[in-house]
């Protein structure tokens, strides 16, 4: 049974027009992650969430936020999509942020951008 | 600057054949490091993991990996692959000292196993 669900698996959007992305857990997990992941590239955290704390990482484009309305959904907002966004967008979890923690992964959806 | 890198970015064997992934990484500081794996449609998954002692480390599905302090590796092996274990392979590396166990990744090797 899938933990961390992300929906839609593909989504094709518009430059310049907002998109939502979305990722739940049945994990009860603590901490919530989004990944960007491009063609050939590494997976590049963006931020993450402890409980309701939010963590952006330093290089994060502000075109990218998140929200977490609760325990068990966060969201990827990127509010003018470019080109230059089209990737794999990974969300993950994990009980707790000790770095010694598993981090459980959604399948992922993949954005282009048209 | 901290990194993780992956030798080979694709790689095709025969069933049978013995599978070797290089990674290594530019850490200052004390590492945990991670093999994560993705079948083909699937999500990202745990492989094996080091956290301390013993350096080599066994995982799911026959897999084992060795840690390599002098050397800053960590290298995935198996000593003879199915067609099932076509998939990408993602090394991945965090800080022990990192409060929040940020993950970093390397770009990923796919490993094709050919009937």
């Amino acid at each position: 049974d899938a933990m961390v669900i992300q929906n839609p698996r593909y989504q094709v959007t518009q430059f310049g027009k907002p998109v939502t992305l979305s990722c739940s857990q049945t994990l009860n997990h603590n901490v919530m992650y989004w990944y960007q992941q491009k063609s050939s590239q590494a997976p590049k955290l963006l931020f993450h969430y402890y409980d309701k704390d939010f963590n952006n990482e330093a290089d994060t484009p502000d075109n990218f936020q998140s929200r977490r309305p609760n325990t068990s959904f966060c969201f990827l907002d990127i509010r003018s999509p470019g080109l230059g966004d089209a990737a794999m967008y990974l969300c993950a979890t994990s009980a707790d942020r000790v770095p010694n923690t598993e981090a459980f992964f959604g399948q992922g959806t993949r954005l282009t951008v048209v | 600057a901290q990194s993780v890198s992956q030798h080979n970015h694709h790689v095709i064997l025969s069933e049978a054949a013995s599978l070797e992934l290089g990674c290594n990484y530019s850490y200052g500081g004390t590492v945990n490091l991670f093999w994560y794996v993705q079948y083909p449609g699937q999500h990202l998954q745990l492989l094996l993991k080091y956290f301390s002692g013993d350096p080599l480390v066994k995982g799911i599905k026959g897999f084992e990996a060795e840690f390599i302090k002098s050397k800053f590796s960590f290298n995935l092996r198996k000593p003879s692959v199915q067609w099932s274990d076509t998939a990408e392979y993602f090394c991945a590396v965090n800080e022990k000292d990192d409060s929040w166990g940020k993950l970093q990744f390397g770009a990923g090797t796919q490993v094709v196993v050919t009937p």
